[in-house]
């Protein structure tokens, strides 16, 4: 499976669009990325996925560029109970890989 | 629809015992992972069940097991339990594997070994 890379954490004041970078530079064809979030001491929520188009629905939009090799996930309107750990995964989609978190970006939505 | 649920939400044991954590997976759901979360480590995958077969584990002793039940229950398992086993044990289920849909996670089993 392809790796990800994500920064350790992120700021963004309240009301504002916040944007989370993930890298995947060594991704595959046949590979989506997927989008989670954990708020503390919750399970992860899956929050969106995408091929290479964007995506949009009620919680966020990704963006993936056109090489594929990035993408970015939006918040248009950071609330406080946006502050959660985001992770990126990627992974195909036909296959029974074991899906596998990474360290994730803690994200602070500040006041 | 009821949610993935996970019995017990918490408990407390000692070196050396074992535990038993269960997960009820969404109605219809047929695959069931499981993921152990410490501060340290982070959510690290142990085993993923289909249709009452492991279809794949991850990198942890034998002392970890788990099983699936015909109505798509499962159970993992710990043996002789050390202090490093205290974390919080999620339970993920999905419709067919893993990785064909969305995960959706229960609120987990914290764990605590003395």
């Amino acid at each position: 499976d392809a790796k990800t890379t994500q920064p350790p954490s992120m700021d963004c004041a309240e009301g504002r669009a916040a944007n989370l970078p993930c890298n995947h530079s060594t991704i595959s064809g046949n590979e989506y990325v997927y989008w989670y979030r954990q708020i503390h001491s919750q399970g992860p929520q899956y929050i969106i996925h995408g091929l290479k188009n964007n995506e949009t629905n009620e919680m966020a939009s990704l963006i993936i560029t056109e090489d594929r090799k990035s993408s970015t996930l939006i918040l248009p309107h950071a609330t406080l109970r946006d502050t959660a750990v985001y992770y990126c995964i990627v992974l195909r989609k036909t296959s029974y890989d074991k899906v596998i978190f990474g360290p994730g970006t803690s994200l602070s939505v500040i006041p | 629809k009821a949610g993935v649920t996970q019995t017990p939400r918490y408990l407390i044991k000692t070196r050396g015992q074992q535990v038993t954590l269960s997960c009820s997976p969404i109605s219809g759901h047929r695959s069931v992972s499981w993921y152990q979360q410490t501060p340290g480590q982070g959510l690290q995958f142990l085993f993923e069940y289909f249709s009452e077969t492991q279809r794949n584990k991850g990198n942890f002793p034998g002392r970890f097991s788990g099983r699936q039940f015909s109505n798509s229950r499962s159970e993992m398992n710990v043996s002789t339990l050390e202090l490093g086993d205290s974390a919080l044990y999620l339970c993920a289920s999905s419709l067919e594997s893993a990785n064909t849909g969305e995960l959706f996670f229960g609120e987990g089993s914290r764990l605590t070994v003395l």
